[in-house]
């Protein structure tokens, strides 16, 4: 079992609706979580970086944290084309390394 | 503006031969790292260095070299016993510490000719 899955999709959405990410892992040790954000032929951008279980928001974006299932989610609320990118999980858990997904590719539909 | 560099942004290599990728940073960063990234596998971790003077090996470091002389500069040897070379490869930093985010360059993306 590898230690981060991701679904890589792609997820192709509408315009204006709500996208829906996860990821879960395996390793009970990590405790910090991040999400990345993706364009083409570019680095990662980090989106959100969280500790604790529940949720974080910023903007259109929300974290959530469930250390009991061992499961991360990234929801992206009014999607714009502009959000069309692959989306990483990653995390840590102080071996001063992160763990990474996939990766998931978004398309947003005009 | 802070941030990290990488270049060139696209490098071509003949067989048998070393090319070297560059990753500066002006975040102050202690922590350097390079990846490499292929179609479908996500990132790699090739070395990392959390001090200057000081490298680990990654999960993937045969074929590859690295030095650490400068906090700022963390440059990437490819070398010729590295069979598959072709792919993205990204450079990241953070500030230290086991838990801390990287943050990443635009990447290198290397090619055989």
């Amino acid at each position: 079992q590898k230690e981060v899955e991701q679904d890589p999709g792609p997820l192709s959405v509408p315009e204006g609706a709500i996208v829906s990410l996860n990821c879960t892992y395996s390793n009970s040790a990590f405790q910090y979580f991040m999400w990345y954000r993706q364009y083409s032929r570019k680095g990662p951008e980090l989106l959100m970086y969280t500790y604790s279980s529940g949720n974080k928001e910023d903007g259109r974006f929300t974290a959530q944290v469930d250390k009991s299932s061992k499961y991360i989610s990234l929801f992206i609320r009014d999607s714009q084309p502009s959000d069309s990118a692959t989306y990483l999980c990653a995390m840590s858990g102080g071996n001063n390394r992160l763990a990474f997904g996939k990766g998931n590719q978004v398309v947003v539909i005009p | 503006d802070g941030g990290i560099t990488q270049s060139p942004k696209y490098l071509f290599r003949k067989e048998g031969q070393n090319v070297t990728l560059s990753c500066e940073q002006n975040l102050n960063h202690d922590a350097m790292y390079w990846y490499r990234q292929d179609p479908g596998q996500g990132l790699r971790l090739i070395y990392y260095s959390h001090i200057v003077n000081d490298f680990q090996k990654g999960d993937i470091a045969e074929g590859y070299s690295v030095s650490r002389e400068k906090k700022e500069s963390f440059p990437l040897t490819v070398t010729s016993a590295q069979k598959n070379p072709t792919a993205f490869y990204l450079c990241a930093s953070s500030i230290g510490g086991s838990n801390q985010p990287q943050h990443f360059g635009d990447g290198t993306r290397l090619s055989i000719l």
